[in-house]
Order: C-alpha cells, then sequence, then structure tokens
C-alpha cells in the first residue's frame, strides 16, 4: 500500500519555467513533510521540509505548499534551471515513529 | 562530517551467491535505514533499526534478506542466495532521531546475473 502517493512519474520545463510536483497522504499521523532531490549515481538529499503547522515554507526558488484538510503538499521550483534536473521524492513521516514513507519520484529535465 | 558511506558501490554477483552491503552511518546517529531503489517500485523501506535495535522490518521481500546492526557504527544487509530480481540499488541513511532529517549514503548498486 502507497502511503504516499506522487505526480507526474516525470516533467519537462522549459528553462525560466515553473516546475510544480504533487504528493498526497492519507495517515493523518504524519507531521513531517521532506522533499528529497536526487542525482544521477547519489543518494537522496534532503532539499525543504514542512510542518503541518504552517500552509507554505519557502527557500530560495523552491517553495512547499501544503494542504492539511486536503491531505496534499506540492513543490515548486520557480524559474527552472538545467542544473534542477533531478529526480525529486515527497515523503512524509511520524516523529515518534521515525519512519519515512516516500512517493515513487518525480523525474524532472529543464530544457535550456 | 563524512556522511553515510556504504560499500561495496558495486557489486556483479551470479545468482545463488550470497551478497553483503555494509554500511557506516553519520557519528551521533541513532537511526539507521535500509533501502532499495528500483525503476518499477522506487524507495522502498526494507528495516530500520533504533539505537541498533531493529524496529520494523516489515520491508524485507523475503527470508532471504537479513540485516544486522551489531553497534552503533555499522550496520549489513545480506541476501543468501541472491536472485536476478534483486537487482536494484541499495540505500543506507541514518539520522538523528527526532529532528527528521535522513542523510543517505551513494547507494551500493546490485547486479544479480
Amino acid at each position: 500500500q502507497q502511503q504516499v502517493k506522487q505526480s507526474p512519474q516525470s516533467l519537462i520545463v522549459q528553462k525560466g519555467g515553473i516546475s510544480i510536483i504533487n504528493c498526497a497522504y492519507e495517515n493523518t499521523a504524519f507531521d513531517y513533510f521532506p522533499w528529497y532531490q536526487q542525482f544521477p549515481g547519489k543518494g537522496p538529499a534532503l532539499l525543504i521540509a514542512i510542518r503541518p503547522d504552517v500552509s507554505e515554507k519557502k527557500e530560495g526558488r523552491f517553495t512547499i505548499s501544503f494542504n492539511k484538510s486536503a491531505k496534499q503538499f506540492s513543490l515548486h521550483i520557480m524559474d527552472s534551471q538545467p542544473g534542477d534536473s533531478a529526480t525529486y521524492f515527497c515523503a512524509a513521516s511520524r516523529n515518534t515513529g521515525n519512519q519515512f514513507y516516500f512517493g515513487t519520484g518525480t523525474s524532472l529535465t529543464v530544457i535550456p | 562530517d563524512a556522511g553515510v558511506i556504504q560499500s561495496p558501490r558495486h557489486e556483479v554477483t551470479e545468482m545463488g551467491q550470497e551478497v553483503t552491503l555494509r554500511c557506516k552511518p553519520i557519528s551521533g546517529h541513532n537511526s539507521l535505514f535500509w533501502y532499495r531503489q528500483t525503476m518499477m517500485r522506487g524507495l522502498e523501506l526494507l528495516i530500520y533499526f533504533n539505537n541498533n535495535v531493529p524496529i520494523d522490518d516489515s520491508g524485507m521481500p523475503e527470508d532471504r534478506f537479513s540485516a544486522k546492526m551489531p553497534n552503533a557504527s555499522f550496520s549489513t544487509l545480506k541476501i543468501q542466495p541472491s536472485e536476478p530480481r534483486d537487482s536494484a540499488v541499495y540505500f543506507c541513511a541514518s539520522s538523528r532521531g527526532a529532528e527528521g532529517e535522513l542523510f543517505f549514503g551513494e547507494g551500493s548498486r546490485l547486479t544479480v546475473l
């Protein structure tokens, strides 16, 4: 059973455009929602994370939007750059359980 | 800090052989996770440890897989006997308990012929 559902599977965006990746979850006990970025041949690395007490978090060109009632959250990459081309994973966890559930990943390609 | 260290980075073996993957977590981290990544299934949690104790191994595919954490600085994932469908990239990750951030190693790419 997929605890976190992610879409789209792949995404192609023009340089300078906005990339949007969506995730949905079922377990209302989740209280930590990170996004991980993975380049080929490397392990995933934390990009940005949010807790459900806020609806948005922004770090540079990366923004997480969080909708607690809909149990959805999304990653927005503004002014997308070719260097952003990577696979992005959303995840969810409960601090008490310390177990992370990952989405299936989105392969982002930013065309120059 | 050296980060999470995994070995070997690449392993090619024949069906039926034993495979042992190794992981050294970041010093001071008390949680350790083993993940498997494939194109079809993405990142799957196999098992995780808190303070060297296995907490949840429900993701371990079958009895051919076993994991140990004999001390806070070392863990192994063993597959015996290996099968072609075990071919994947296996990641080890560690975290400092409730702080939440997972730090991943660079992975061990396993190919079983």
